[in-house]
C-alpha cells in the first residue's frame, strides 16, 4: 500500500465550477501537508501549504487537513482554464539534520473547460 | 529571479552511456534534491544533500551518483544508463533547519525538469 494516496482523473469541469481534490495518507507521523500545481513540461510549484489539521484559504483555493481522519482537500472556488494542470498533494515530517521528507501522491489531473 | 535551473532539458542516450545533469540554485539554500517523476507513480527522491560536502541516498538510488559541487550546485550522474531510468527528473532545494530566514518545514522549490530517454 502507498504511504499517499491520490486518484489520477482526469477530472473535467465546467468553468466556474467548485473543484475538490483529494489525498488520503497512512503514516499519521506526517506534519505538514502541500499542495503543488504542475503545469505541461513544468516543474511542481507550491500553491499551498498547512501544518496540522484545519482549514486555510488563499484566495479561490482552499486547503483542508482532517488528521484523524488521514485525509486532506484542496478546494478551487470559480475554477478557470489557467488551472488547468496536475495537482499534487505531498506531505512530510522532519527528520534530525533537517531532511524534509517529502512523500508525494501521484498526481490529479485536472481539466477546465469554457 | 532565476530559481532553480536544470540543464539539459532533454537528453535521448544508448543504453550503456553515461551523462550527468546539472542543477544549480541562486537562493542560497542549503538542502538540495533529485527526483524523478513516472506516469502513476508521482515523485520519488533518489538522493539529497542536506548541506554542502553531504550527501544521502533516498528512496531509489540503485544506478544514480551525486555530487554537491558547491552550495549552488547538485549534479546527478547515471554511470551505465538503462531503459529503465527513462524518467522526468526534477531537481529542487529548500530552506534547512537553521538557516536565516527558516519559518517552518519549508516546501521545497523545483527546477523545470530534465526529459531523459533512454533506448
Amino acid at each position: 500500500q502507498k504511504e499517499v494516496e491520490q486518484d489520477p482523473g482526469p477530472l473535467s469541469v465546467p468553468e466556474g465550477a467548485i473543484v475538490s481534490l483529494n489525498c488520503t495518507y497512512s503514516n499519521s507521523a506526517f506534519q505538514y501537508f502541500m499542495w503543488y500545481r504542475q503545469y505541461s513540461r513544468k516543474g511542481p510549484e507550491l500553491l499551498m501549504y498547512t501544518y496540522s489539521s484545519g482549514n486555510k484559504e488563499d484566495g479561490r483555493f482552499t486547503a483542508q487537513v482532517d488528521k484523524s481522519s488521514k485525509y486532506i482537500s484542496l478546494f478551487i472556488r470559480d475554477s478557470q482554464p489557467s488551472d488547468s494542470a496536475t495537482y499534487l498533494c505531498a506531505m512530510s515530517r522532519l527528520l534530525s539534520g533537517g531532511y524534509n521528507k517529502l512523500i508525494f501522491g501521484a498526481g490529479t489531473r485536472l481539466a477546465v473547460h469554457p | 529571479n532565476a530559481g532553480v535551473t536544470q540543464t539539459p532539458k532533454f537528453q535521448v542516450l544508448k543504453t550503456g552511456q553515461s551523462m550527468t545533469l546539472q542543477c544549480a540554485q541562486d537562493m542560497n539554500h542549503n538542502s538540495m534534491y533529485w527526483y524523478r517523476q513516472d506516469p502513476g507513480m508521482g515523485l520519488r527522491l533518489i538522493y539529497y544533500s542536506a548541506s554542502e560536502g553531504t550527501t544521502d541516498k533516498g528512496e531509489v538510488p540503485n544506478g544514480y551518483n551525486v555530487s554537491r559541487l558547491n552550495k549552488r550546485e547538485f549534479s546527478l550522474r547515471l554511470e551505465s544508463a538503462a531503459p529503465s531510468q527513462t524518467s522526468v527528473y526534477f531537481c529542487a532545494s529548500t530552506i534547512t533547519p537553521g538557516d536565516r530566514g527558516f519559518l517552518g518545514n519549508q516546501p521545497q522549490h523545483f527546477g523545470d525538469g530534465t526529459r531523459l530517454s533512454i533506448l
